[in-house]
């Protein structure tokens, strides 16, 4: 599965558009992106998936570059209770184990 | 709530001895995966069941093993437990063994201690 890069931290206020920035630029075509966060220690927790086609829930949006090396994802209203880390995992289609590969993340803070 | 349950909460223990964690998957779930995450390490994938059967292996250490049961609900066992062995322990789960859209729901956690 490929690798990728975040920021290690961002701040955002409250009620404005947190943007996620995830650089994969070694993606290949079968690879999907995938957002995971997780709150204070508590299980991560699904938000959005994408292989090419921006993507929307009632989470949030995942925007995928045309080339497909990096992707954001929106939180358009953010809220204190997002505050967490947020995961962007990238995993093969081929991945018949299902596994998911963590890094780091980007530890969001949303401040009133 | 994700659905996934995980008990206990918090597990206590002294270096040496052998745990059982336990997590029940989400109803209709037939896969069930570890992970274990600790201060220095992160999120670490240790190994994936799926309908009674071992699917995946990630780093587990010999000393750790799991199982899944008929019902579908799953344990893992920590013997030997040393100091580095604390961490939070997760449990995950899902429709089917892999796949795109096959998304993993993950249990609040196991806080294993080791004094």
């Amino acid at each position: 599965d490929a690798k990728t890069t975040q920021p290690p931290s961002m701040d955002c206020a409250e009620g404005r558009a947190a943007n996620l920035p995830c650089n994969h630029s070694t993606i290949s075509g079968n690879e999907y992106v995938y957002w995971y966060r997780q709150i204070h220690s508590q299980g991560p927790q699904y938000i959005i998936h994408g292989l090419k086609n921006n993507e929307t829930n009632e989470m949030a949006s995942l925007i995928i570059t045309e080339d497909r090396k990096s992707s954001t994802l929106i939180l358009p209203h953010a809220t204190l209770r997002d505050t967490a880390v947020y995961y962007c995992i990238v995993r093969s289609i081929n991945n018949a184990g299902n596994m998911l590969t963590f890094g780091g993340g980007t530890r969001l803070m949303v401040k009133p | 709530d994700s659905g996934v349950t995980q008990t206990p909460k918090h597990l206590i223990t002294a270096t040496g001895q052998r745990v059982t964690l336990r997590c029940s998957p989400r109803s209709g779930d037939l896969s069930v995966y570890w992970y274990q995450q600790s201060l220095d390490q992160g999120l670490q994938f240790l190994i994936q069941y799926y309908n009674g059967e071992e699917r995946a292996k990630g780093n587990i250490l010999e000393r750790f093993s799991a199982q899944q049961f008929p019902d579908l609900h799953s344990e893992l066992n920590l013997s030997s437990l040393e100091l580095g062995d604390s961490a939070l322990y997760f449990c995950a789960s899902s429709v089917s063994a892999g796949g795109t859209h096959n998304i993993q729901y993950f249990g609040a956690g196991t806080r294993l201690s080791v004094l």
